[in-house]
């Protein structure tokens, strides 16, 4: 099946400092990329969409400015964490999308965030 | 979406087949029936997925109800392995991106 990858696995910053996070459809290109976060205890919640080479779209609540998303090719997308705080402190997922007849997600290991 | 409603928990004997039932009254001609899985501190895993038919896989089987109000996965030996939660999704359309509802918490026990 296809493959998406994440680094890093898991990352720890201090309050105020940003964090990237890379996003790879390894064996596939993919026009869209969406990214998830996940709370301890709680479900996948979808933060955003991205389609390469366009702007992306945020789910309501979650702050564009703060979540900057860039999908400059067909295999990588990358979210940035900006002046992370301590409530940043989440399990983050990307996904991309590949269409086999039927568009079909696939999922990425997820990196763990810890802001100190 | 259509809503899905799914037990919260389950509990399955190692060796047994794990049945986990979802609920999606509301679901359109159109939409599909995707399960996903996801192990503890792991992204969600692909299952299985289904529009009318009965399918099957090497990792399961989907049943769906003739009206399509309701489906059942079925583990057919689950292992310990198979210890996660399970989502079951009816997106809108081919289109639009999977929303995970709280799924269900299959343990497998020994």
């Amino acid at each position: 099946g296809a493959v998406v990858s994440q680094h890093p696995s898991r990352v720890i910053c201090k309050s105020g400092t940003s964090v990237k996070i890379e996003c790879r459809s390894l064996d596939f290109q993919a026009t869209t990329m969406f990214w998830y976060r996940q709370f301890p205890k709680q479900s996948l919640m979808l933060m955003a969409t991205s389609n390469e080479g366009s702007k992306a779209t945020y789910e309501q609540g979650v702050e564009k400015d703060k979540f900057l998303i860039n999908h400059a090719s067909l295999t990588l997308s990358t979210l940035t964490v900006t002046s992370a705080h301590p409530e940043d402190s989440s399990f983050y997922i990307c996904s991309a999308r590949e269409f086999r007849g039927l568009y079909e997600q696939y999922f990425g290991p997820g990196t763990r965030l810890t802001v100190t | 979406d259509a809503k899905t409603t799914q037990p919260p928990s389950m509990d399955c004997a190692e060796g047994r087949a794990a049945n986990l039932p979802c609920n999606h009254s509301t679901i359109s001609g159109n939409e599909y029936v995707y399960w996903y899985r996801q192990i503890h501190s792991q992204g969600p895993q692909y299952i299985i997925h289904g529009l009318k038919n009965n399918e099957t896989n090497e990792m399961a089987s989907l049943i769906i109800t003739e009206d399509r109000k309701s489906s059942t996965l079925i583990l057919p030996h689950a292992t310990l392995r198979d210890t996660a939660v399970y989502y079951c999704i009816a997106p809108l359309s081919g289109n639009t991106p999977l929303v995970f509802g709280k799924g269900t918490r299959l343990s497998v026990i020994a």
